[in-house]
């Protein structure tokens, strides 16, 4: 079965700086996607980024980009000038590209609390 | 944009009663899924339904059952309810199989 591991429970990033939270998973398919996921204080969850696992590019949305180094299992999120409102959990997440059981192929990470110093 | 909405932000019950919670999306998405959230666990799935009235269990279904009568509404029942059901629940939706997931604003259940 697939997991994902985030080994930072809890970040701090002084505003203006960068922060880079990381996220490994473990799989022995060769296809499916990532994700970050951010839930600020106020709960609802909103979908940062979402990288596929053929592209070799890797993806980037405004301030927030990822390392994704697919032999090492790894997809790091890296946040640049970093925001007050950037303060959040931030949850990895991974998705088989099929699967009989459609429900089950989207495993999350426990989650980095990160907090963002004035 | 896509929008879901959970019935309650906070929820307060005691040990024994029947608890429904309630999602609802607004983009005819096909997929609908209840997770719990806890600490240090991240989200696991209760339960999904990949179409009305269809249903299948997720990683922790036990305790929980669901109803799908209608497209744009899953609900997440708690036939009677335990203190270890005392979480946060989260209610999501995709437009087709194993597309990105929109989450609603959750529900804090606390079972006294």
């Amino acid at each position: 079965a697939q997991t994902v591991t985030q080994s930072q429970p809890e970040m701090s990033v002084q505003e203006a700086e960068t922060v880079t939270l990381s996220c490994t998973y473990d799989t022995s398919e060769s296809d499916y996607y990532l994700f970050w996921y951010k839930q600020p204080p106020s709960r609802q969850m909103i979908l940062v980024i979402r990288q596929e696992a053929y592209k070799q590019q890797n993806a980037t949305e405004n301030r927030f980009s990822v390392n994704f180094q697919k032999a090492a299992k790894s997809f790091s999120l890296k946040i640049s000038d970093s925001q007050l409102g950037d303060a959040a959990m931030y949850f990895c997440a991974y998705r088989r590209k099929e699967g009989d059981n459609y429900g089950q192929n989207f495993v999350f990470g426990p989650g980095t609390r990160l907090s963002v110093l004035p | 944009d896509v929008k879901v909405t959970q019935s309650s932000r906070y929820l307060v019950k005691r040990t024994g009663e029947k608890v429904f919670l309630e999602c609802v999306q607004d983009m005819d998405h096909e997929n609908m899924f209840w997770y719990r959230q806890d600490p240090g666990l991240g989200l696991r799935l209760i339960y999904f339904s990949y179409d009305v009235k269809m249903k299948e269990k997720g990683d922790i279904p036990e305790g929980y059952s669901v109803s799908r009568e209608k497209k744009e509404r899953f609900s997440l029942i708690l036939e009677s309810a335990s203190t270890n059901q005392t979480s946060m629940y989260l209610c999501a939706s995709s437009l087709r199989t194993g597309q990105t997931q929109y989450f609603g604003p959750g529900t804090r259940l606390l079972v006294l």
